[in-house]
This record gives C-alpha cells, sequence and structure tokens, in this order.
C-alpha cells in the first residue's frame, strides 16, 4: 500500500504570496493517477487537480500541479483570501485509494 | 448536473453496524467508481472503500474484515456497512465519484461528493 506524505503539515503566508506544497509517496506513482483536493471547515473537499497537472472544471489557473515518480507538488501561484484551507493529495493504485495528511493554509 | 445525498442514521451503538446509503441524482450510476470516504474530527481523509457499477468492490485493507459496498443500480444508490464499531468510527462519512479510463490508464480524481453526514458512535 502506498503512502502519501506532505509536508509542511501548516503554511502560514499572506495574501498574494506564492504556496508551495509537496507530496510525497512511499513508492512511485503514476502521473496520471496523482490528484489533489481542497477542502474548507465544514464541507466536503473539492478536486483541483487530476493526472498530477490537470485542472479540473472551473480551477483557477493560479493552481499548478507538477512532479512524477514519488514527489509532487501543487502551486499556487498567488495566494487569494479563498485559498486558506486545506490541500490533500491522493493517488489510485492497485485498485485502491490512499490520501496524504494534509496541508493546512493559514493566514499569516 | 450530477448530484451525491448520504444518509442514514446519525448515532450508533458501540459493537453495532453503520449502515449509510448514497443517493445519486442527475445521473446514471453506470461506468464510474462509487466510494465512500471518512474524516473523523479534526483529522484527515480515510478511504474506506469502493464499488464499480459492474457490482466489483475494493476495500482499504485496514478496514476489509468489517466493511462491505453494495449498489442498487434500480434506485441510483450506493450503500456502506461498517460492522462492530467503536468510538474510533465517529466520523463525517462522504460519499463520492471516481472516474477511470476503461484500459485503467488514466484516473480523473473524485469529481463529485456528497456533502457528507456525521455519525457517533456512542452508547
Amino acid at each position: 500500500e502506498i503512502v502519501l506524505t506532505q509536508s509542511p503539515g501548516t503554511l502560514s503566508l499572506s495574501p498574494g504570496e506564492r504556496a508551495t506544497l509537496s507530496c510525497r509517496a512511499s513508492q512511485s506513482v503514476r502521473s496520471s493517477y496523482l490528484a489533489w483536493y481542497q477542502q474548507k471547515p465544514g464541507q466536503a473537499p473539492r478536486l483541483l487537480i487530476y493526472g498530477a497537472s490537470s485542472r479540473a472544471t472551473g480551477i483557477p489557473d493560479r493552481f499548478s500541479g507538477s512532479g512524477s515518480g514519488t514527489d509532487f507538488t501543487l502551486t499556487i501561484s498567488r495566494l487569494e483570501p479563498e485559498d486558506f484551507a486545506v490541500y490533500y493529495c491522493q493517488q489510485y493504485g492497485d485498485s485502491l485509494r490512499t490520501f496524504g495528511q494534509g496541508t493546512k493554509v493559514e493566514i499569516k | 448536473q450530477v448530484q451525491l445525498r448520504e444518509s442514514g442514521p446519525r448515532l450508533v451503538k458501540p459493537s453495532e453496524t453503520l449502515s449509510l446509503t448514497c443517493s445519486v441524482s442527475g445521473g446514471s450510476v453506470s461506468r464510474y467508481y462509487w466510494n465512500w470516504i471518512r474524516q473523523p474530527p479534526g483529522k484527515g481523509l480515510e478511504w474506506i472503500g469502493c464499488i464499480y457499477s459492474s457490482g466489483s468492490t475494493n476495500y482499504n485493507p485496514s478496514l476489509k474484515s468489517r466493511v462491505t459496498i453494495s449498489a442498487d443500480t434500480s434506485k441510483n444508490q450506493f450503500s456502506l456497512k461498517l460492522d462492530s464499531v467503536t468510538a474510533a468510527d465517529t466520523a463525517v462519512y462522504f460519499c463520492a465519484r471516481d472516474v477511470l479510463t476503461t484500459w485503467g490508464d488514466y484516473y480523473y480524481g473524485m469529481d463529485v461528493w456528497g456533502q457528507g453526514t456525521t455519525v457517533t458512535v456512542s452508547s
């Protein structure tokens, strides 16, 4: 079973700054199997990125994903007030799904 | 526009079975995977398992011995049963759809989610 480890646990930034979130897998993950989600308090997660780098429908282009193998990155180019939330990476592999433990992006 | 809605008891006694149903509206259950995910209070997301529209299932190895996911395609619903619950099973339970290509070479992520339902395990 593949374990996803996200870092940092918490990222304290100001609006307008760039956010870089990391997701590391315990073994190689096919890029086409890696997704990212945003979750705000009291809400269900929202799909941001699939296939490691493809934005889901309606997702602004300030969100971008990259990476391959065991290291993947979600970048928010300029933080908007509505971007402060928790972000999860998730992978599909061997018919199973696993999530990382999440990174909280908070207002500094 | 596809929408999902979870339903079921909000309070379950320890050692009993947790049962939830996810109703799918605005679309068909065919050719998609239907997932259950949970989130304990203040914690992250945990995938429980999924069912494909054909009826095949896959479960989180850590929960496999206690989980059953089934589907009723005539009602556009799928269900979760979790046996022998304890306080550790207290969580918000979400249902979600995900998409995998026919040959399994591309995964499109969980693109539709229910709003979640809180289940508390307590006597």
